[in-house]
């Protein structure tokens, strides 16, 4: 079946680093995205991963293993700002979009 | 440059009553477009999606229907709103050329049924 699991709240303090996994088991794979989604307000685009590997864009980062069905979204040098949820979503074979519930991020100063 | 608007931003209905929700796409042509619901604290659940004008297929069973009567407007309706039907309604289009996949979405219409 289908299956995306994110941790469903993290704390981190203003400044630090913070990491944000993603396990998925999906019907196939065509790319992996992280969103960011502030309360009340629509999801944007952070990153999208297809190969192997580390992307990094600027304090953002995410990680790709197909093999293990793993991702990462890592965050440099947290602002306030970065208060928000963060969403992993994969592409499965036929083009639909899997997202997981999300990840609520809080940053303490 | 491509644009989505919904409309309207809230919504407060009570139940029973019928529901319409709108959402167009502006700078492209031939979009996939989708509509998400996603309840509080909650993940994006795909209630409909549409390849193209007329098209629409449902993933899930509920009270909700949609429309795709032009190339860049999509509409969520229903006939008699449930209590359950409450939440935050995103509309996303892609790109059928899938050059990056991404989805891009609307600012979304919080709808609370009472």
């Amino acid at each position: 079946g289908q299956n995306i699991d994110q941790p469903t709240e993290m704390t981190a303090t203003e400044g630090a680093i913070v990491q944000i996994n993603c396990t998925y088991q999906t019907s196939g794979f065509n790319g992996l995205f992280w969103y960011q989604q502030h309360a009340g307000e629509a999801p944007t685009f952070l990153s999208y991963n297809v190969l192997d590997g580390l992307e990094e864009k600027g304090r953002f980062s995410s990680f790709l293993s197909r093999s293990k069905g793993y991702s990462y979204l890592l965050l440099k040098e947290l602002q306030m700002k970065d208060s928000a949820s963060y969403l992993c979503a994969v592409i499965e074979s036929n083009y639909q979009l899997i997202w997981g519930a999300g990840t609520k991020l809080i940053i303490k100063p | 440059s491509q644009t989505i608007h919904q409309w309207p931003a809230t919504l407060v209905q009570p139940v029973g009553s019928p529901l319409s929700l709108e959402c167009t796409v502006e700078g492209t042509s031939n979009p996939n477009l989708y509509w998400y619901r996603q309840a509080a604290g909650r993940g994006l659940q795909l209630l409909f999606y549409s390849v193209g004008i007329g098209q629409i297929s449902s993933e899930v069973p509920q009270n909700l229907s949609a429309s795709r009567p032009q190339d860049r407007q999509f509409i969520l309706s229903s006939k008699k709103l449930l209590l359950s039907d409450s939440g935050f309604y995103l509309c996303a289009w892609d790109s059928p050329l899938r050059t990056t996949n991404e989805q891009f979405f609307g600012p979304g219409t919080r709808l609370t049924v009472l």
